[in-house]
């Protein structure tokens, strides 16, 4: 499985944008790449989903470069609910069929 | 659509006491997942399954049983409950882009 690293935290002001980059260095061919957002007491939430290059949703964009080494998730414009945990997470669908791991997190702190 | 339920949302077990925590989806997926979270930590996997009739162990299975005898349901089993199980327990499910939908939690107290 591939072993995912997230820095631990970070701090940004509102209205910035944010980029929080995961790297999986031993990520296979066949792997995919999801984040997700997880505020206190809740379960975790699906924000986007990619494979290669970039992807673009309503709230954020991935960017993942032709190694698939490293992911970039990019929050535009954050705002003080968008305080949470976000986490990567890299799916095995090659000798593990459906096995996934997640990271430590990133832990995002927006001030006013 | 009411997507991952789980039950109860909490619970206080002493040493020893066994109980099963409820998972189910409404999707229609074939993948479920359960994972633990400990304080001010990420998820770990304890179980997993890719179908109906079909369970694999994930990081952290020890303490743990689980089955799979329908699509919409994926119940965990503790046995013997020990202090160190202690934590907030998610199930989820995975759709077909590989989005993973979480339910509320089960926050499990063993004292």
């Amino acid at each position: 499985l591939a072993k995912t690293t997230q820095p631990i935290s970070m701090d940004s002001y509102e209205g910035q944008e944010v980029n929080i980059t995961c790297s999986h260095n031993n990520i296979a061919t066949n792997d995919y790449i999801t984040w997700y957002q997880q505020f206190p007491s809740q379960g975790p939430r699906f924000i986007i989903q990619g494979y290669k290059t970039k992807v673009t949703n309503e709230v954020a964009s991935l960017f993942i470069p032709a190694d698939r080494k490293s992911s970039t998730l990019s929050l535009p414009r954050v705002s003080l609910s968008d305080t949470a945990v976000y986490y990567c997470l890299v799916g095995d669908e090659s000798t593990n069929a459906g096995k996934s791991t997640f990271g430590d997190g990133t832990t995002l702190t927006v001030k006013p | 659509n009411a997507g991952v339920t789980q039950t109860p949302k909490f619970r206080i077990l002493k040493i020893g006491q066994s109980m099963t925590l409820q998972c189910a989806q409404d999707m229609n997926h074939n993948y479920m997942y359960w994972y633990r979270q400990d304080p001010g930590m990420g998820l770990k996997l304890i179980y997993y399954s890719v179908g109906a009739g079909i369970t694999d162990k994930g990081e952290v299975p020890n303490g743990y049983n689980v089955s799979r005898s329908t699509t919409e349901d994926f119940p965990l089993r503790l046995e013997l409950a020990a202090p160190s199980q202690t934590s907030v327990y998610f199930c989820a499910s995975r759709g077909r882009n590989y989005e993973q939908y979480f339910g509320p939690g089960t926050r499990l107290t063993v004292t």
